[in-house]
């Protein structure tokens, strides 16, 4: 089975452009959720979608917007770039949802997409 | 204020060693806590995953402890490989609000030497 595929791989933009990121999960999988991976802050969950609909939201400002679509696919879109924006983001997918009170909501992460904003 | 936090922040330890990563938590309720694996320059890789009631929870040289009470994990690595210099994760899970939420650790950076 293939992996969590994430494109592109690398992205340069500058401030106040805005980018669109793509996730495509291991087929089967309902669940995506995207994480922001800097040196400074970690691993921050932004938010995840399941069956077309966001689930949860980590604490990012509206700037940051995702969506799903039938085929369990994911964007990730990023308006009016910040400096701090630049990171590591991540997609994971998972056959269920947190939201339904699983133990075992097991990710399986993709390799990222390393945006840098001049 | 929930939170995770893992020391050491970095280890340098030679290949054959054992090693042990902390993980405390203050996140109530909790749910479950995860160890991840991440390779520089790639998405982290579940190592493994414990709920409240779970002591032990092993995968191959990797052997994570819980110890619910005190609100402690430990990721234990027994005869390191040069393959397991990686950054380490601890995730804990927790309900608030009616929302299910994700705590992230830090890391720690493992570098295993010849």
């Amino acid at each position: 089975k293939a992996g969590v595929t994430q494109t592109p791989r690398y992205l340069i933009k500058t401030r106040g452009q805005q980018v669109t990121l793509s996730c495509s999960p291991i087929s089967g999988h309902r669940s995506v959720s995207w994480y922001q991976q800097t040196p400074g802050q970690g691993l921050q969950f932004l938010f995840e979608y399941f069956s077309e609909t966001q689930r949860n939201k980590g604490n990012f400002p509206g700037r940051f917007s995702g969506r799903q679509f039938s085929n369990s696919r994911s964007e990730m879109n990023v308006s009016t770039l910040e400096l701090g924006d630049s990171a590591l983001y991540l997609c994971a997918s998972s056959p269920t949802t947190g939201a339904l009170k699983r133990d075992y909501n097991e990710q399986f992460f993709g390799p990222g997409t390393r945006l840098t904003v001049l | 204020k929930n939170q995770v936090e893992q020391s050491p922040q970095s280890l340098i330890i030679l290949e054959g060693k054992n090693c042990t990563l902390q993980c405390n938590y203050t996140v109530s309720p909790f749910s479950n806590l995860r160890w991840y694996k991440q390779d520089t320059g790639r998405g982290p890789v579940s190592l493994t995953i414990m709920t409240f009631s779970e002591n032990t929870k092993s995968n191959g040289r990797y052997t994570a402890t819980l110890d619910a009470d005190t609100k402690q994990s430990s990721l234990h690595i027994t005869a390191s490989q040069l393959s397991d210099s990686a950054s380490y994760i601890c995730v804990v899970s927790f309900w608030m609000d009616s929302s299910y939420k994700l705590i992230f650790g830090s890391g720690t950076r493992l570098l295993v030497r010849p």
